[in-house]
């Protein structure tokens, strides 16, 4: 398994203003994934980040409103940009570990509850 | 294209109730299933896990069968708990088009005492 650590846990932002998001993890790890989760609403997959190369977005998701770095195998942020109330979410870290004979799993970190008034 | 239907919620059922979660699935090749399972104000946990058709993944009195020719991975509990009341998320990944995770919408359990 894997242990994920998110900073900060919560936050109250205004809009107009950027927040930060850190996720540590307690070992290197190839792929490291950034999720949302709306109010009431699954998980969606913002993006993909490997370290030493630019991450990859999904559909509806871009750089310059969600700008990623992945420094190292055991660290990543996210940064929300310009936020509006439409932001306020919960913003989940992941990463993928493989062990011999097992799947592909993906084990979250505790999330990030992010309120933009 | 891949994706993942759970059974709308919320749930509600008293202590020691039998609990049925529907999930069904639409993937391209052969995918493993999952069962997260969110607490309150936590992030996902794994659950449950099966890796192909016929297995079946059980953790803490929960189980769910990967069955193929229904493409269904339905979560049950014998006897639930009030310390069960959670988000329960069925997933799959391992598919024809790579490994990215595609979550169903959740499903929310209260047991009440």
């Amino acid at each position: 398994s894997a242990v994920i650590s998110q900073k900060p846990s919560r936050d109250i932002c205004q809009r107009g203003t950027s927040l930060t998001i850190q996720c540590q993890v307690d070992s290197q790890v190839t792929m490291m994934f950034w999720y949302r989760q709306q109010p009431g609403q699954s998980l969606t997959l913002i993006a993909t980040a490997n370290q030493g190369s630019e991450a990859t977005y999904e559909s509806g998701f871009v750089i310059d409103k969600f700008p990623i770095s992945r420094p190292n195998l055991t660290f990543s942020t996210l940064t929300v940009s310009n936020m509006s109330p439409e932001d306020s979410s919960i913003y989940l870290c992941s990463v993928e570990k493989t062990g011999t004979g097992d799947p592909y799993e993906q084990y979250f970190g505790p999330g990030t509850r992010l309120t933009v008034t | 294209g891949n994706s993942v239907t759970q059974m709308e919620g919320p749930v509600t059922l008293s202590e020691e109730a039998f609990l049925t979660i529907n999930c069904t699935y639409t993937a391209t090749g052969y995918p493993s299933l999952f069962w997260y399972v969110q607490y309150p104000g936590e992030g996902l946990q794994l659950l449950l896990k099966a890796t192909k058709a016929d297995d079946k993944g059980s953790n803490k009195g929960f189980e769910a069968t990967y069955r193929k020719e229904t493409t269904s991975f339905h979560l049950e509990k014998g006897s639930v708990q009030v310390s069960d009341s959670a988000v329960y998320f069925c997933a799959l990944s391992g598919t024809n088009t790579g490994n990215q995770f595609y979550f169903g919408t959740g499903t929310s359990l209260t047991v009440i005492p």
